[in-house]
């Protein structure tokens, strides 16, 4: 089956506190995508990253940061010194090769409290 | 606008009504991809266009729901005899690929109320 864990419903931290997003993919597809999204309080869904599963290099871009392991089925986004803008739900997503299927997972809740 | 745009932004529609949800992606995207996200369910995948063609409709939630895009360009998702549960907010993306890496955008998305 295809599946996206995110077992995190909510999340509160404070500001400048690093915080990390768990996300376990189930998929019978040798390639696939993994996926984050942010959907701030204005609604509005931001593509943050696309990831092949051949490629298990870990990512950063400014504070965020992606860790993508196969052998634990996990594609983990983390955020450094948290900000108030981060607060956002958060959903991660796997796709199959042709992009044809799609499967989100139910989003994680972050609060960034000043 | 150089974004995606979708149109209506909101449609209150009676049970029964069939209702035309438009999108139009940025010029040059040839990747458009239909998604709706509601209460119950959550972010859940419709369908996805590679230019004019979408191979696999299995992604729509039943044979009410249709989608077309012509020209590679715009696109409609069209649902038939609208039920309550089709409540949603329905989004479309269209996507670019540079150096070989795939960035999604996103439209405003239609919030679709079935009376």
């Amino acid at each position: 089956a295809q599946k996206v864990t995110q077992a995190q419903t909510e999340i509160s931290v404070v500001e400048k506190e690093d915080v990390t997003l768990d996300c376990v993919y189930e998929t019978r597809d040798t390639t696939y995508y993994l996926f984050w999204y942010k959907q701030p309080p204005s609604g509005e869904l931001v593509f943050l990253i696309r990831r092949n599963s051949f490629d298990e290099q870990n990512e950063i871009s400014g504070r965020y940061s992606w860790n993508f392991q196969k052998s634990t089925s996990s594609f983990n986004f983390t955020i450094t010194a948290s900000q108030v803008v981060d607060s956002a739900v958060y959903f991660c997503a796997l796709s199959d090769p042709t992009g044809n299927q799609f499967y989100f997972g139910t989003g994680t809740s972050l609060t960034v409290i000043p | 606008g150089a974004g995606v745009s979708q149109s209506p932004s909101n449609k209150v529609t009676e049970k029964g009504k069939d209702v035309e949800l438009r999108c139009d992606p940025i010029s040059g995207h040839t990747a458009l991809y239909w998604y709706r996200q509601s209460l119950g369910q959550g972010l859940e995948f419709l369908i996805y266009f590679q230019g004019n063609s979408a191979p696999d409709k299995s992604g729509l939630p039943s044979d009410r729901f249709s989608a077309e895009r012509t020209g590679g360009s715009v696109s409609t998702l069209t649902i038939q005899r609208t039920q309550q549960e089709d409540s949603a907010v329905y989004l479309c993306a269209s996507s670019a690929w540079t150096s070989g890496e795939e960035t999604q955008y996103f439209g405003p998305g239609t919030r679709l109320l079935v009376l």
